[in-house]
């Protein structure tokens, strides 16, 4: 799988849109870019996957960028039930390994 | 609501006894996955089955058996439970080998005394 990197934090107002920026500048052409999250204390949840095109799904939209080098996570209205920390990973192939690197936690504020 | 299923919520053992998590999905999905979490680990993969019909040993299968009842069940058996086995486990699910796992149950916190 790819090296990912994120910003370990970020704040956001609720309301607003919670953009979450991912570099993943040695992606392979067959890798998947994959959005987790995880709040604490519980398991955690899929959000949205993506190969070329951008995605958008009823949680969130998914950018990728045009090489593929990075992408944005986007919560169009960011609630206070989205605190939680934003795991981004680039993996091909099968396989059920999950490696979450750091991640972003994301703090929606009133 | 769709998804998967966990159960129990809660378990506590003692060392040397056996039990089964029992792990079903309603998505009509085909790979199906064991995991367990411990503090500043991340998730583990234990054992996972591609397909129905299928199993294979994940990074940590030791201590763990399992069973691909059908389609919608796979259960994690523990025949003699260590205190190394003190985790929260979780099943997950993915409608295809390709895919990493998209639904996740609410995980069993499992505590060996």
């Amino acid at each position: 799988d790819a090296k990912t990197t994120q910003p370990p934090s970020m704040d956001c107002a609720e309301g607003r849109a919670a953009n979450l920026p991912c570099n993943h500048s040695t992606i392979s052409g067959n890798e998947y870019v994959y959005w987790y999250r995880q709040i604490h204390s519980q398991g955690p949840q899929y959000i949205i996957h993506g190969l070329k095109n951008n995605e958008t799904n009823e949680m969130a939209s998914l950018i990728i960028t045009e090489d593929r080098k990075s992408s944005t996570l986007i919560l169009p209205h960011a609630t206070l039930r989205d605190t939680a920390v934003y795991y981004c990973i680039a993996a091909s192939g099968g396989g059920g390994k999950l490696i979450f690197g750091q991640g972003t936690e994301l703090s929606v504020k009133p | 609501n769709a998804g998967v299923t966990q159960t129990p919520k809660f378990q506590v053992l003692k060392t040397g006894q056996s039990m089964t998590l029992q792990c079903a999905q309603d998505m009509n999905h085909n790979s199906m996955y064991w995991y367990r979490q411990d503090p500043g680990m991340g998730l583990r993969l234990i054992y996972y089955s591609a397909s129905e019909g299928t199993t294979d040993k994940g990074e940590v299968p030791n201590g763990y058996n399992v069973s691909r009842l059908n389609k919608r069940e796979f259960s994690l058996r523990l025949e003699s439970a260590a205190p190394s086995q003190t985790s929260v486990y979780f099943c997950a699910s993915s409608p295809r080998w390709q895919l990493r796992p998209q639904h996740f149950g609410d995980g069993t916190r499992l505590s060996i005394l």
